[in-house]
């Protein structure tokens, strides 16, 4: 109930491409979710996030697609460049608490 | 968002020994949090420190192990106690700023 399943493990793009990684919750009584960026001995850094009010987000390249009904959500990247490699982690916290739980991650790699 | 600094920022111990790791918060904040994001895995949330209450930890995980103070809503201390080679992993505090998470840039430990 409190897992968030994230897809693909590993993706790899081709510069210019579009990198799209997809997640799934089973708790609905999630109401934001967020997506992290993470480069290789770095902390998480909050890339965009969304609440279930609304069924897409953008901030510039990057979007957020939400599908309440199916209990998807998905971060579209578009125009991948190759500084856009790094480890994606989506995840969801319910209003009560503020706990995250995270997806698994995706590898990505942009190659020019 | 919050600047957030951890120290130290990596460490190599030895097993049975303990490690205080400080979490320093360039604002007040209510909601501190402690992950755990083993090598090459997700994060995983250890506990919750709220100023001026005890921490309240996840399943899984112990005061015993994980003593955690908060002294002031600006800093927060995780003790990973009697060390073992399954310890090692990287430690991230975050806070909560106006419902949007920020981690710090982690604390690597190896523990030999």
């Amino acid at each position: 109930q409190q897992q968030v399943k994230q897809s693909p493990q590993s993706l790899i793009v081709q510069k210019g491409g579009i990198s799209i990684i997809n997640c799934a919750y089973e708790n609905t009584a999630f109401d934001y979710f967020p997506w992290y960026q993470q480069f290789p001995g770095k902390g998480p850094a909050l890339l965009i996030a969304i609440r279930p009010d609304v069924s897409e987000k953008k901030e510039g390249r990057f979007t957020i697609s939400f599908n309440k009904s199916a209990k998807q959500f998905s971060l579209h990247i578009m125009d991948s460049q190759p500084g856009d490699s790094a480890t994606y982690f989506c995840a969801a916290s319910q209003w009560n608490t503020d706990k995250l739980i995270f997806g698994t991650g995706t590898r990505l790699q942009v190659f020019p | 968002s919050a600047v957030i600094s951890q120290k130290p920022s990596r460490d190599i111990c030895q097993r049975g020994t303990s490690l205080t790791i400080q979490c320093q918060v360039d604002s007040q904040v209510t909601m501190m949090f402690w992950y755990r994001q083993q090598p090459g895995q997700s994060l995983t949330l250890i506990a919750t420190a709220n100023q001026g209450s005890e921490a309240t930890y996840e399943s899984g995980f112990v005061i015993d192990k994980f003593p955690i103070s908060r002294p002031n809503l600006t800093f927060s201390t995780l003790t990973v106690s009697n060390m073992s080679p399954e310890d090692s992993s990287i430690y991230l505090c975050s806070v909560d700023n106006y419902n949007e998470q920020f981690f710090g840039p982690g604390t690597r430990l190896t523990v030999l």
